[in-house]
Order: structure tokens, then sequence, then C-alpha cells
């Protein structure tokens, strides 16, 4: 079974600097799906950013952009130019491609705080 | 703006009451799902579904019960409600490959 591992409960940074949230994964496929999601205290969670396994280049939305090592099985979110509504739970999901439904496995979570 | 909506968002509930999660989505997906989320932890899959009249167990064992009649709707039920049962229930959906639409979560308290 795939696992997902975030290693830092929180983080903080200020407002304008730039932060990376890390994320580890353990797989033996070699075709899946990635993603960060946000959720915001209270609030609806909503997709950040997704990466395809078999895509080389490093996906980028905006201000959000990753790194994606696919030997390491790892995948950090960088949010560049950090804003005050950039604070909230942020969370590292896998899904595999092949497996029933589909369902996302997700880590633990990170707690992003931003210092004005 | 959520394509998906879940009723109620919050409900505070005695014990040994039935109760029902709702949870519509208007973006025809086939692949629907029910999360439960303690506060500031991490996502549990409780049940998926694959389409209508298709309904699974996930991963963390729940009493709950899930129907799927129209591709839209994908209600939860608990028979019995509990202590043990107060949680945050975020219902989604998706299309394959992409990631999922989460509804805006029933956060449910049983007293």
């Amino acid at each position: 079974a795939q696992t997902v591992t975030q290693s830092q409960p929180e983080m903080s940074v200020q407002e304008a600097e730039t932060v990376t949230l890390s994320c580890t994964y353990d797989t033996s496929e070699s075709d899946y799906y990635l993603f960060w999601y946000k959720q915001p205290p209270s609030r609806q969670m909503i997709l950040v950013i997704r990466q395809e396994a078999y895509k080389q280049q490093n996906a980028t939305e905006n201000r959000f952009s990753v790194n994606f090592q696919k030997a390491a099985k790892s995948f950090s979110l960088k949010i560049s130019d950090s804003q005050l509504g950039d604070a909230a739970m942020y969370f590292c999901a896998y899904r595999s491609p092949f497996q029933g439904a589909q369902k996302l496995v997700f880590g633990q979570g990170t707690r992003l705080t931003i210092n004005p | 703006e959520a394509d998906i909506y879940q009723t109620p968002r919050y409900l505070v509930i005695g014990t040994g009451k039935k109760i029902t999660l709702e949870c519509s989505q208007t973006m025809g997906h086939d692949k629907m799902y029910w999360y439960q989320q303690d506060p500031g932890m991490e996502l549990h899959l409780i049940h998926y579904s694959y389409g209508v009249n298709s309904t699974e167990k996930g991963d963390l064992s729940s009493e709950s019960t899930v129907s799927r009649i129209r591709t839209e709707h994908f209600p939860l039920t608990l028979e019995s409600a509990r202590p043990s049962h107060t949680s945050q229930y975020l219902c989604a959906s998706s299309l394959p490959g992409a990631g999922e639409v989460f509804g805006q979560g029933t956060r449910l308290t049983v007293v």
C-alpha cells in the first residue's frame, strides 16, 4: 500500500518570503498522480497543484510550484511571495491510476503560518 | 464556488439518534468519496463509489453506511450516533486522474 509522509507538522514564514513544504511517498508503481491541497481554517479544501509522475517537468500554478524528484519519491511545494491568505493546512496526496476508485492517500498535513 | 454541496454544515445531536449527512454534486462525476477528518489531522477515507449502485468501504472502518441511487447524490447515514462519531465529514468527487473537488464539510458533534 502507498504511504505519504509530511515530516513538518508546522511551518511559518514571513509575508512576501518563500517557503517550501516537504512530502515524501512510498510506492512501487511507476505511474501515478501527486497533489497538494490547501485547507484554510473552517473553509473548504481546495486543490493547489497537480503533478503526473510520467511528466518530468515540475508543475507550476502562479506562486505555487513543486519540486518533483521521482527517484527520491519526493514532492515538495514551494510558495513564493507568501501572502496572509496562504495560511492554512497543506496536505500532500497520492493517487494510483490503477486501483479501484483511484482514491487519494493523504499525508498528515503541515500547518503553515504567515507572519505579517 | 463549490460545485459540491454538503448539508448541514454543523450538526449537534444526541447519542442514539439517526442522522443523514447529505452530499450533492452538479459536475456529473462518477467517483464520489466520504472522508473523516479530526481537527488539524489527516483525512481518512471511509466510503467511496464508482457510480450509481456502487459503494465500497474505505481504509478507515466506519459504522456509517452510504448509498448511491443517483449520480449526483451520495448521502452518509449513521443509524445510532455516538460521541465517538464526533468529527468532520468531507464529501468529494472526481474525474479519473484529476484531483478531488471537496465540499465544505459537515462538522458533527454527538453529545
